[in-house]
């Protein structure tokens, strides 16, 4: 059971948006700036956002995020068959931890 | 360009210790940055393990605290795992990661190592 709660998977077809959430508590994300990881198929984690809204060097601006209270969303448009992976969120907890959410499958039909 | 590779055994016996290390290049590991360890079981979500400064100092998972130690070698550039009393359970992709802790409530990890699996079975 992860602390961070997140659809186990959500779908879109190619071009359209699709939003992920990402729900938690007053002890981490309530109170902590969100990342978002992207993890292809066979592959490592990769840094989508961090602080709740920014790019590192190289990610699309198709990519976004945002938080409001104990919530975090994560946004994609125009997408792509590429974008078809795993998504979790992150954030530090007050139990002096990294929590993060249980990941959403993302399907481009 | 910062890069992270695992090593380590890829099977350890039930009851055993599990031992990885991480070895880290195109930067220091005395930079102002976390060095931790997380990990995937097969099929399942990211688990964080613990995470350890270039001073020594450690944060680790309060569910695996009792079993886990995390260690810097500044000369070589690179930082260990230990996990003790291992069981099936602990059967995962084992990954090493750079964390950035910009401000106070700030925290993510913007490197990763390609990951090494680890199976526990006699």
């Amino acid at each position: 059971q992860s602390v961070l709660t997140q659809p186990p998977s959500v779908s879109a077809a190619p071009g359209q948006k699709v939003t992920i959430s990402c729900s938690g508590s007053s002890s981490n994300i309530g109170n902590n700036y969100v990342s978002w990881y992207q993890q292809l198929p066979g592959t490592a984690p990769k840094l989508l956002i961090y602080e709740n809204n920014k790019r590192p060097s190289g990610i699309p601006d198709r990519f976004s995020g945002s938080k409001s209270g104990t919530s975090a969303t994560l946004g994609i448009t125009g997408l792509q068959t590429g974008d078809e992976a795993d998504y979790y969120c992150g954030t530090w907890d007050s139990s002096l931890s990294v929590v993060f959410g249980g990941g959403t499958k993302l399907t481009v039909l | 360009q910062v890069q992270l590779q695992e090593s380590g055994p890829g099977l350890v016996k039930p009851s055993g210790t599990l031992s990885l290390t991480c070895a880290v290049s195109g930067g220091s590991i005395s930079s102002s940055n976390w060095w931790s360890w997380v990990r995937q079981p097969p099929g399942k979500g990211l688990e964080w393990i613990g995470e350890i400064y270039h001073s020594g100092s450690t944060n680790y998972n309060p569910s695996l605290k009792s079993r886990v130690t995390i260690s810097v070698d500044k000369s070589k550039n690179q930082f260990s795992l230990k996990l003790s009393s291992v069981t099936a359970a602990d059967t995962a992709v084992y990954y090493c990661a750079r964390g950035r802790s910009r401000t106070l409530h700030s925290y993510y990890f913007d490197y990763w190592g390609q990951g090494t699996l680890v199976t526990v079975s006699s």
